[in-house]
């Protein structure tokens, strides 16, 4: 699987929108970028996932570039319960030889 | 129901006890995976249950043995842990063979191997 790259730690005020970004410049072209998330305490919460197009749901929107070299989470109106660990992950869909490997995300601070 | 539940919340453990995990799913789902998490570190998959069989080893030591006794069921039995065994383990279930789709993860077990 692909490596990502996500900042350690980022801020944002709450109600903001939060742009957490992922560089993953060595993706393949059957590899899909995933997004998950671990509040305090809690085991880990799938957000969204995407192969080339946009992607939106109820969590968050999912802009992947056209280069698919980076792709950036964003959570369009952040609240205080949004604080957590933010992982990026690419892997292969439908080979149940590829798990979900977690590195090291970005730990995201809502701040009042 | 897209719950996943695991007991205990907290475990305190000696070296010489014998304790169980349990983790159970409602969902349908046919494949289980155990993950230890240490303190600030990302999850780290232990075991993949797959239709209830041993699909997956990471090179887990042997004190810990994981056993899916039916499709909603997940236990990890500890046996002669050590002190850096204290992590928190996570459950998660997923459908079918597609071990990276959309994994339900549980609360977790808080264990401390004293």
């Amino acid at each position: 699987d692909a490596k990502t790259t996500q900042p350690t730690s980022m801020d944002c005020a709450e109600g903001r929108a939060a742009n957490l970004p992922c560089n993953h410049s060595t993706i393949s072209g059957n590899e899909y970028v995933y997004w998950y998330r671990q509040i305090h305490s809690q085991g880990p919460q799938y957000i969204i996932h995407g192969l080339k197009n946009n992607e939106t749901n109820e969590m968050a929107s999912l802009i992947i570039t056209e280069d698919r070299k980076s792709s950036t989470l964003i959570l369009p109106h952040a609240t205080l319960r949004d604080t957590a660990v933010y992982y990026c992950i690419v892997r292969v869909a439908n080979n149940a030889g590829n798990m979900l490997t977690f590195g090291g995300g970005t730990r995201l601070m809502v701040k009042p | 129901d897209t719950e996943v539940t695991q007991t205990p919340k907290h475990l305190v453990m000696g070296m010489t006890n014998k304790k169980s995990l349990k983790c159970e799913q409602h969902m349908g789902h046919r494949a289980m995976y155990w993950y230890k998490q240490k303190a600030k570190k990302p999850p780290e998959l232990m075991f993949v249950y797959s239709y209830e069989k041993l699909s997956i080893n990471e090179s887990v030591p042997s004190r810990f043995s994981p056993e899916c006794p039916n499709s909603s069921l997940l236990n990890l039995h500890l046996h002669a842990l050590q002190p850096e065994d204290s992590a928190l383990y996570l459950c998660a279930s997923s459908t079918d063979r597609d071990f990276g789709r959309t994994q339900y993860f549980g609360p977790g077990t808080r264990l401390l191997v004293l």
